[in-house]
């Protein structure tokens, strides 16, 4: 079964430093990979998305992702922060080959904006 | 009206109400989702409608019944609730089927339930 890791429950950033939030994956092959965005109150709105091609993936909001599969990871980084940029951050994991499986979330990331 | 929209937003009902939550989504999509979000769990997928037909359900409780009339339209029928279903329930649908299949999932804004 598919599996998502996000190892840090809360991370603290100064605006305007860098971001770099961790995603560890278990799947056997190829995964489908994405990071979510949900701010309070709000539903998830999709920051960018993983499926082939180049490992270096650009998203909304000037945030990326890189997709290294020799560590299973699918890391989120942004190299300047926003105060808006506080909110849940999800990392999720598909397997697909037609149908209508889902994904697989991580616990989530809270990202804290210090002024 | 875009994207998926979910109502109402809030409910507060009782153990022995019955109530129901709808989703629509606008994206001629043909697969629906309800997951269950609560504090410090990840999302659990619980229901899944592709082309109508339920084609998961990871073990959730009977109190909880889907019905998904057409590709547009879903809705989770709850009874007798416990307090521990309290939690925020998220809808989404994604476009799925050989060569269509992106994996996205769009999400409405989810409905607040808490159950007294």
């Amino acid at each position: 079964a598919q599996s998502v890791t996000q190892p840090d429950i809360h991370i603290t950033v100064s605006e305007g430093a860098s971001l770099e939030l961790r995603c560890n994956y278990s799947y056997g092959a190829t995964p489908y990979l994405f990071w979510y965005v949900q701010s309070p109150g709000q539903g998830l709105q999709l920051l960018l998305k993983y499926f082939s091609g180049d490992t270096l993936v650009q998203g909304i909001k000037g945030f990326e992702a890189e997709f290294k599969r020799s560590q299973s990871s699918f890391n989120l980084r942004k190299p300047s922060v926003h105060w808006s940029d506080a909110a849940e951050y999800f990392c999720a994991v598909g397997d697909y080959e037609g149908g209508a499986d889902g994904l697989t979330f991580g616990k989530g990331t809270h990202l804290i904006i210090q002024p | 009206e875009t994207g998926v929209t979910q109502t109402p937003r809030h409910l507060v009902m009782g153990m022995t109400n019955k109530k129901s939550l709808k989703c629509e989504q606008h994206l001629g999509h043909n697969a629906m989702y309800w997951y269950k979000q609560s504090a410090k769990k990840p999302l659990e997928l619980m229901f899944v409608y592709n082309f109508k037909e339920q084609t998961e359900n990871n073990s959730v409780p009977s109190r909880f019944s889907p019905e998904c009339p057409n590709s547009s339209h879903l809705f989770l029928h709850l009874h007798t609730l416990q307090p521990e279903d309290s939690a925020l329930y998220l809808c989404a649908s994604s476009q799925v089927g050989q060569g269509t299949n992106t994996g996205e999932l769009f999400f409405g804004e989810g409905s607040r339930l808490t159950v007294l």
